[in-house]
């Protein structure tokens, strides 16, 4: 069970280029998540879905869009990379239910030169 | 604006000792309150979680303890051990529905000596 997997692992960009990281589930959750970590700053979250073709802001969501096309996948896009948009990404999923449990890929690392 | 602060920022522990965590909130939550744990390289991992209507919650070493009037709850580790060597998050539901819209505090590094 592969769980959540996001793909490219590490991705070194120039400012201005732009990028799409890709977020699959194979669990069926109806939940998907995209949040940065910063060295000191915990999770932030910049979009979220709710469910297949949803889509919503979190807490810093400039600079970036999302599309949920299907269900297992969710898509986190760069237009025109930032030097401050350097960070490792996460990608997460959820049944929905209030349990407080998210699951978490293993992250996304991004330079922006 | 801050939402969750989580404290201490590291601890250094001996083999066996106690490591506390503690975190503060300030809105109205309603939900679970969790505690996720992460290692290097790896994504958080749900630890253990509290719902608001409990005032104390363990699993095997790890014990939440949630003072609802006071808006704290807090992470006790009991006999730890240098494999909890780890970065943990407390997280606070965002509203009245945790959907996974957590606010996550910034983490406290945990170093546990053998």
């Amino acid at each position: 069970n592969a769980g959540v997997t996001q793909t490219p692992k590490f991705r070194v960009l120039k400012t201005g280029q732009s990028m799409t990281l890709l977020c699959a589930q194979d669990m069926n959750h109806e939940y998907m998540y995209w949040y940065r970590q910063d060295p000191g700053m915990g999770l932030r979250l910049i979009h979220y879905s709710v469910g297949e073709g949803t889509t919503a802001k979190g807490e810093v969501p400039d600079g970036y869009n999302v599309s949920r096309l299907k269900k297992q996948n969710f898509l986190l896009g760069l237009e025109s990379a930032a030097p401050s948009q350097t960070s490792v990404y996460f990608c997460a999923s959820s049944q929905g239910r209030n349990t407080g449990e998210l699951f978490f890929g293993e992250g996304s690392r991004l330079t922006v030169l | 604006q801050q939402q969750v602060k989580q404290s201490p920022q590291s601890l250094i522990v001996q083999k066996g000792g106690i490591s506390i965590i503690n975190c503060a909130y300030e809105n109205t939550a309603f939900d679970y309150f969790p505690w996720y744990q992460q290692f290097p390289g790896k994504g958080p991992a749900l630890l253990i979680a509290i719902r608001p209507d409990v005032s104390e919650k363990k699993e095997g070493r790890f014990t939440i303890s949630f003072n609802k009037s006071a808006k704290q709850f807090s992470l006790h580790i009991m006999d730890s051990q240098p494999g909890d060597s780890a970065t943990y998050f407390c997280a606070v539901p965002r509203g009245g529905s945790t959907l996974g819209r957590l606010y996550f505090g910034r983490g406290t590094q945990l170093t546990v000596w053998p």
